[in-house]
């Protein structure tokens, strides 16, 4: 069975400081990897996606994640945070069909001004 | 406009009175996924439907049925609900089932209460 760990529950930033949300996952077979963001009382949207081609992928609003495979991780940054950015995140995985998903419990995040 | 819709947003009910949670896509697309989301726990995935008369079990489908008749509506049906199905229930849709280049649209959520 696939998993897939978030570390930290909330993470807070200035505006203006690196964010960098931590993913873990575990899965039997090479996985597909995403990031997706929660804004208030809405549905999720795609961040970036990893389906192994490029390790480091990028993705929308100045956000990249990096796929590391020796340390089962896929974990999202972004240089400079804004005051947009505050959202909640989820890291996701996907079986190699993209049928089945299995999500984090998911990161929020505030940034301070 | 391209949207996944949901319908109630918003249901408070009862022990045993059975209910259904609607969800409709308008850019035929073939694949379309039930999910809840709870505190700590992030997004479950209930079931999932590859095409019309299509489906197959997620992770957390034990207390939910589902049908998909028509591409776009996949209804989820909660025959018998009980408190611990409380929760904020989205559904999502992708133009291909298999398709990694797509992403899943999702709708804006309906929170159910089960008193």
């Amino acid at each position: 069975a696939q998993s897939v760990t978030q570390l930290g529950s909330h993470v807070s930033v200035s505006e203006g400081a690196l964010v960098l949300l931590r993913c873990n996952y575990s899965s039997s077979v090479p996985p597909y990897l995403f990031w997706y963001v929660q804004y208030p009382n809405q549905g999720l949207q795609l961040l970036l996606k990893y389906t192994s081609a490029a390790t480091l992928v990028k993705g929308i609003n100045g956000f990249e994640a990096e796929f590391k495979k020796s340390e089962t991780s896929f974990h999202l940054t972004k240089p400079s945070a804004h005051m947009s950015d505050a959202a909640e995140y989820f890291c996701a995985v996907s079986e190699r069909n993209f049928n089945k998903f299995y999500f984090g419990s998911g990161t929020k995040l505030n940034v301070k001004p | 406009e391209a949207q996944v819709t949901q319908n109630p947003r918003y249901l408070i009910t009862v022990t045993g009175k059975k209910l259904t949670v609607t969800c409709s896509q308008n850019m035929n697309h073939e694949y379309m996924s039930w999910y809840r989301q709870d505190p700590g726990l992030g997004l479950r995935q209930i079931y999932y439907s590859m095409n019309v008369e299509v489906t197959d079990k997620g992770d957390v489908p034990e207390g939910y049925k589902v049908s998909r008749k028509e591409k776009r509506n996949f209804p989820l049906i909660l025959e018998s609900p009980s408190p611990n199905q409380t929760s904020l229930y989205f559904c999502a849709s992708r133009r291909f089932a298999g398709d990694s280049n797509q992403p899943q649209h999702f709708g804006d959520g309906t929170r159910l209460s089960i008193l």
